[in-house]
């Protein structure tokens, strides 16, 4: 069984730049989340798609954008990349089903903003 | 409001017993998590439990909970280095997000 990948592991954009991340979601799952991880703090849910849609949403403007393709995998982008954005964005997988859907995280990418 | 707490700072020494606590104020969570994190690394689930028990063990692991308080802990017994780490807890109603505590560093002394 494959868990959650992430690419790219490590990147460094300057202000105003933008930024793709990918994720593989584990296999059997269908549903993908992402959250943002500042120094120091823990996770804060951006956003989840399900059935290549998205399924709710936090407290993150409209430049922090996603998709899920056919295959379940993932893309995070944000646009006019600010130095606050600097931080470790973590994708996670899920099988959405009754109850609740336990997440498995992937490695991360960690994103730099000078 | 959805907030959880957890203190900042654990130190243990090897083979003794370690105690995480966490609060929570979401009345209706369903679920409660813990995961691990490694320096640079994402993160790993360890356990969950459900709102309707009052205790879950695996292996050297125990989660307690007291829904009445809204506090969660997790008891890690004979720690080794190697459980030097962040420890998170996170919530969910059974929705679509996580939401994650602080972190608590645990730090075990050899």
């Amino acid at each position: 069984e494959t868990g959650v990948t992430q690419s790219p592991t490590h990147l460094i954009k300057t202000r105003g730049q933008q930024v793709t991340l990918r994720c593989s979601s584990q296999s059997g799952h269908n549903t993908v989340s992402w959250y943002q991880q500042a120094l120091g703090q823990g996770p804060q849910f951006i956003f989840q798609y399900y059935r290549e849609e998205e399924n709710g949403r936090g407290n993150f403007p409209p430049r922090f954008s996603g998709l899920q393709f056919p295959n379940y995998s993932s893309e995070l982008n944000v646009n006019a990349l600010e130095l606050d954005d600097s931080a470790l964005y973590l994708c996670a997988s899920s099988l959405q089903q009754e109850g609740t859907d336990t997440q498995y995280f992937g490695p991360g990418t960690r994103l730099t903003v000078l | 409001g959805e907030d959880v707490e957890q203190s900042l700072f654990l130190s243990v020494r090897e083979g003794d017993s370690s105690v995480i606590n966490c609060t929570y104020t979401d009345s209706s969570s369903t679920y409660l998590y813990w995961y691990k994190q490694e320096p640079g690394a994402g993160l790993q689930l360890l356990t969950y439990i459900f709102s309707n028990m009052d205790m879950k063990q695996d292996q050297r692991l125990t989660v307690l909970l007291n829904k009445k308080d809204k506090h969660l802990s997790l008891r890690i017994a004979d720690t080794q280095t190697g459980d030097s780490a962040i420890y998170f807890c996170a919530e969910t109603s059974g929705t679509y997000k996580y939401i994650f505590g602080t972190g608590t560093r645990l730090k075990v002394l050899a």
